[in-house]
C-alpha cells in the first residue's frame, strides 16, 4: 500500500539548473496534481491533470512544466530553477469525489 | 478564485483543553474536507463533510459544515499532544470537477 510516491525527498539545485521531480500513484487515481507549499502561503496549485493524457495549468505554474506519462506517473520539471522556486513540492492523486492522497514531499532548495 | 480563512493561524494550548478551527469563505462549496499534516510529511485526509449542517466526529474530533456551505469547524475536545500538526480545510467549488481550494492552515501545538 505505497499510495503515493515521490522521490527525490531533497534536492540542492543552482540558479539556472534543470531537474524533475517524479510522481507515481498505486491506487489507479484518475486525476493528479503538483502543489507548492511555502510558509504563511498555503498549498498552491502548480499543475494537474484530470485524467490521463491532460493537463491544465493551477495557481502558479510560471517556471514549471508537467508531464502525465501514464495513468500511474505525473511528473514536474524546472527548467531553469530559480531562488524563488524553493519549496516544498507535493504531488497528490485522487478518485472523483474523493479526498486527495499526498506524497511525503520534495524539499527544493535552490541557491 | 474562492478563497478559504482559516482562523487561528497559530494555536498553543497544554494538553486536555478544548479548541475549535474556523474555516470561513464568502462561496459556497460542494463538499469541504480536512486534512492534518505532520512535520516532513504531506497532509492526510480526516474528513469530508458534504452537506449543509453536517457534522462528523472522528473520536475526539468534531466537524461541522455551515448550513449555507460556505464555512466549516473543527472542535477537538480534551486535546493530547498527539494533535500536534498542520490543519488544512480544503473545499470543493461547484462544477470544478474534483479541484480543491485549500486555507492556509491552523498550526496547532498541544504541550503535555
Amino acid at each position: 500500500n505505497a499510495g503515493v510516491t515521490q522521490t527525490p525527498k531533497f534536492q540542492v539545485l543552482k540558479t539556472g539548473q534543470s531537474m524533475t521531480l517524479q510522481c507515481a500513484q498505486d491506487m489507479n487515481h484518475n486525476s493528479m496534481y503538483w502543489y507548492r507549499q511555502d510558509p504563511g502561503m498555503g498549498l498552491r496549485l502548480i499543475y494537474y491533470s484530470a485524467s490521463e493524457g491532460t493537463t491544465d495549468k493551477g495557481e502558479v505554474p510560471n517556471g514549471y512544466n508537467v508531464s502525465r506519462l501514464n495513468k500511474r506517473e505525473f511528473s514536474l520539471r524546472l527548467e531553469s530553477a530559480a531562488p524563488s522556486q524553493t519549496s516544498v513540492y507535493f504531488c497528490a492523486s485522487s478518485k472523483a469525489n474523493y479526498g486527495y492522497t499526498f506524497g511525503s514531499g520534495t524539499r527544493l532548495t535552490v541557491v | 478564485t474562492q478563497l478559504l480563512e482559516q482562523s487561528p493561524q497559530f494555536l498553543s494550548i497544554q494538553e486536555g483543553e478544548n479548541l475549535t478551527v474556523y474555516c470561513n469563505s464568502s462561496s459556497v462549496f460542494s463538499s469541504l474536507q480536512w486534512y492534518r499534516q505532520e512535520p516532513g510529511e504531506g497532509p492526510v485526509l480526516l474528513v469530508t463533510v458534504v452537506t449543509g449542517g453536517e457534522v462528523k466526529k472522528l473520536k475526539r474530533l468534531t466537524f461541522q459544515f455551515g448550513d449555507a456551505r460556505k464555512d466549516s469547524s473543527l472542535h477537538i475536545t480534551a486535546a493530547q499532544p498527539g494533535d500536534t500538526g498542520l490543519y488544512l480545510c480544503a473545499g470543493q467549488p461547484p462544477r470544478a470537477g474534483n479541484m480543491l481550494t485549500f486555507g492556509g492552515g491552523t498550526r496547532l501545538m498541544v504541550k503535555p
